[in-house]
């Protein structure tokens, strides 16, 4: 049984350039939530996608978008990029939406972006 | 807001012995909290989750504990190994702020041979 998948693994982009960073859920999992974790600091929330829709979104510009697809996948999409957004971007799956679905939240290996 | 503190930063330890990590959180209106590893430049791996009716939950040599009133959770790993060395990290959800988890920022933890 896969666990959560991202891709690239890692990624070297100049700063003004856009980025679009893929994951794939855990096998059965229909929720997506992506992070970003700077070095050396806990992971801080970008959003979650739940039935191909925004359902919640951290303090985070509208530079950054997202997208799920009708397969569960996801997509953390980046515009303008600036030096400080240089981190881990980490990829989240969980079962359901709402209080009956507040189960426990898996995460991929992370993508790693530098920005130059 | 709600705010997530990990004290120590960073901790060294000799292999063996007992340790115990601690997590605070500032709103006790949580939901459940998650305890995860990360190896350096890696993912995160759930370790153990807490509902927050809950008080302990353990997984072989991991116990974590949850005292919602106080606003405090421990990590204990008994007799450590240098293969233990990771950061740690704690998280809580929000009942009423859907999904997303609110991460502490870790203690690295070096469990020396």
């Amino acid at each position: 049984d896969a666990g959560v998948t991202q891709s690239p693994t890692h990624l070297i982009k100049t700063r003004g350039q856009q980025v679009t960073l893929r994951c794939s859920p855990k096998s059965g999992h229909d929720t997506v939530s992506w992070y970003q974790q700077a070095l050396g600091q806990g992971p801080q929330f970008i959003f979650q996608y739940y039935e191909e829709e925004e359902r919640q979104r951290g303090n985070f510009p509208d530079r950054f978008s997202g997208h799920q697809f009708p397969n569960y996948s996801s997509e953390l999409n980046v515009n303008a990029l600036l030096l400080g957004d240089s981190a881990l971007y980490l990829c989240a799956s969980s079962f359901g939406w709402g209080l009956a679905g507040y189960n426990e939240q898996f995460f991929g290996p992370g993508t790693r972006l530098t920005v130059l | 807001k709600q705010e997530v503190t990990q004290i120590p930063a960073a901790l060294s330890v000799p292999e063996g012995e007992n340790l115990v990590l601690n997590c605070s959180f500032t709103d006790s209106a949580i939901y459940n909290l998650q305890w995860f590893r990360q190896d350096p430049g890696k993912g995160l791996t759930s370790l153990l989750l807490i509902q927050s009716s809950q008080r302990e939950q353990t997984s072989g040599r991991l116990n974590a504990s949850l005292d919602k009133s106080s606003g405090r959770s421990t990590l204990y790993i008994a007799a450590s190994q240098p293969g233990d060395s990771a950061t740690y990290l704690c998280a809580v959800r929000m009942g009423n702020q859907g999904g997303k988890l609110i991460f502490g920022q870790g203690t690295e933890l070096s469990v020396k041979p």
